[in-house]
């Protein structure tokens, strides 16, 4: 049974690219959300897909954008790059009758 | 929106003493409460959860107790190990209508031999 997957697991950019970060949820899980996790901090929460549409929304500008498949997997864009974007992206996987959420080992995001 | 404050920022016991982590939520439609542990480098990982309708929750050497009335809730693990060693979260949401989670700050526990 796989757990949640991220991809890539390292990714370095310049200011003002844009970037697209993978995940796939656990075997069995309908629901993704995606969190920004800064370098001591606890994770912030960035939106959360279901039935292919953003159910709920964080406090992120509109460079943040994402997208759920069929097969329930998700991405999630960065455009206009700033350096405070550097960060560790994690994904989360659920089922929607349940709350508990459960994470890939996230993308390590580097903005220069 | 909800805030979720957690003390202390750092914990240090003797291996086999009892820790202590503590939270307090200011959302009272909040009705979900998780904890996470993440080791460095490596993905939070969900040891024990509990929902308003619980007041205490145990599993092994850890426990979690929630005082709905004072809006607050702890993390108590007992016959700690080295390898217990690691930051804790604590987190809380709203069931329904999508499950954001919002997180305290984390607490850096070292056990030390």
């Amino acid at each position: 049974d796989a757990g949640v997957t991220q991809s890539p697991t390292h990714l370095i950019k310049t200011r003002g690219q844009q970037v697209t970060l993978r995940c796939s949820p656990k075997s069995g899980h309908d629901t993704v959300s995606w969190y920004q996790q800064a370098l001591g901090q606890g994770p912030q929460f960035i939106f959360q897909y279901y039935e292919e549409e953003e159910r709920q929304r964080g406090n992120f500008p509109d460079r943040f954008s994402g997208h759920q498949f069929p097969n329930y997997s998700s991405e999630l864009n960065v455009n206009a790059l700033l350096l405070g974007d550097s960060a560790l992206y994690l994904c989360a996987s659920s089922l929607s009758t349940s709350p508990s959420q459960y994470f890939g080992p996230g993308t390590r995001l580097t903005v220069l | 929106g909800e805030n979720v404050e957690q003390h202390p920022s750092t914990l240090s016991v003797q291996e086999g003493d009892s820790a202590v982590i503590k939270c307090t939520y200011s959302d009272s439609a909040s009705n979900y409460f998780p904890w996470y542990k993440q080791e460095l480098g490596k993905r939070p990982q969900l040891i024990i959860d509990i929902r308003s309708n619980v007041g205490e929750k145990k599993d092994q050497r850890i426990a979690v107790t929630l005082n709905k009335t004072a809006k607050h809730f702890s993390l108590h693990i007992t016959e700690t190990q080295p390898e217990d060693s690691a930051v804790y979260f604590c987190a809380a949401s709203i069931r329904g209508g999508g499950n954001k989670l919002t997180f305290g700050t984390g607490t850096q526990l070292k056990v030390e031999l």
